[in-house]
């Protein structure tokens, strides 16, 4: 059974500081790790993917992978209050399977 | 260009009755993915279709559930004889290639609740 683990948070940040968010994997053979933001009551939204070990920056995010340890996680550089969402990972494997997901952490930016 | 259409956005169903979903990909994509969240949680895989075929339904329930997505027209997930625990949110995504590497983009979600 594919799994794919986040903590749930809620995670509190201040506006402005970084918020880090994490996801483990059980799946050796995934290839493709997928960011997505999902606000309440609505379908998630892709922010960022990552194939390969290291780092993938775009604008205030940072996705960093690490297959060895079979992790991967987003920074949110200068957090604002509309970046307070429920941050979902999501893996995917080889062809012909569709995504797994985690159940998503919550984040509250404050102002 | 638009994006996954997904109808309806709500449905109330009355125990026992058939809900029927409807998604239409985007444009220039195969590939459909069925995913249901219930709240709280994240998204649960039901289903992979590519045009008249399913790839993986590993994640649908044995009983009531079926899927399909014809050569013309949406792909549907029909749900017999609701029962109230079948009260979720069902997302749609679509891709544009199966290779596992592709990202999905999500429809705006159907809501159904079972009264």
């Amino acid at each position: 059974q594919k799994e794919v683990e986040q903590n749930s948070g809620p995670l509190s940040v201040p506006e402005g500081a970084i918020a880090s968010l994490n996801c483990t994997y059980s799946d050796r053979g995934s290839q493709s790790f997928f960011w997505y933001r999902q606000y309440s009551g609505k379908s998630p939204e892709l922010i960022m993917f990552i194939y390969s070990n290291g780092d993938k920056e775009d604008g205030r995010f940072t996705a960093q992978l690490n297959k060895a340890s079979q992790y991967v996680s987003l920074l949110i550089r200068d957090s604002q209050p509309s970046d307070s969402a429920t941050y979902l990972c999501a893996v995917g494997g080889q062809a012909g399977t569709a995504l797994i997901f985690g159940k998503g952490t919550t984040l509250s930016v404050s102002s | 260009n638009a994006g996954v259409m997904q109808n309806p956005r709500h449905l109330v169903r009355r125990r026992g009755q058939e809900a029927r979903l409807r998604c239409s990909p985007m444009k220039g994509h195969s590939h459909v993915y069925w995913y249901r969240q219930l709240p709280e949680e994240g998204l649960k895989f039901m289903v992979y279709l590519q045009k008249e075929n399913i790839i993986d339904e590993s994640g649908m329930p044995k009983e009531r559930f079926s899927a399909e997505f014809p050569k013309e027209g949406p792909s549907i997930l029909r749900i017999q004889q609701v029962v109230r625990g079948d009260s979720a949110a069902y997302f749609c995504a679509s891709s544009d290639t199966g290779s596992g590497n592709t990202e999905a983009f999500f429809g705006q979600g159907t809501r159904l609740t079972v009264v």
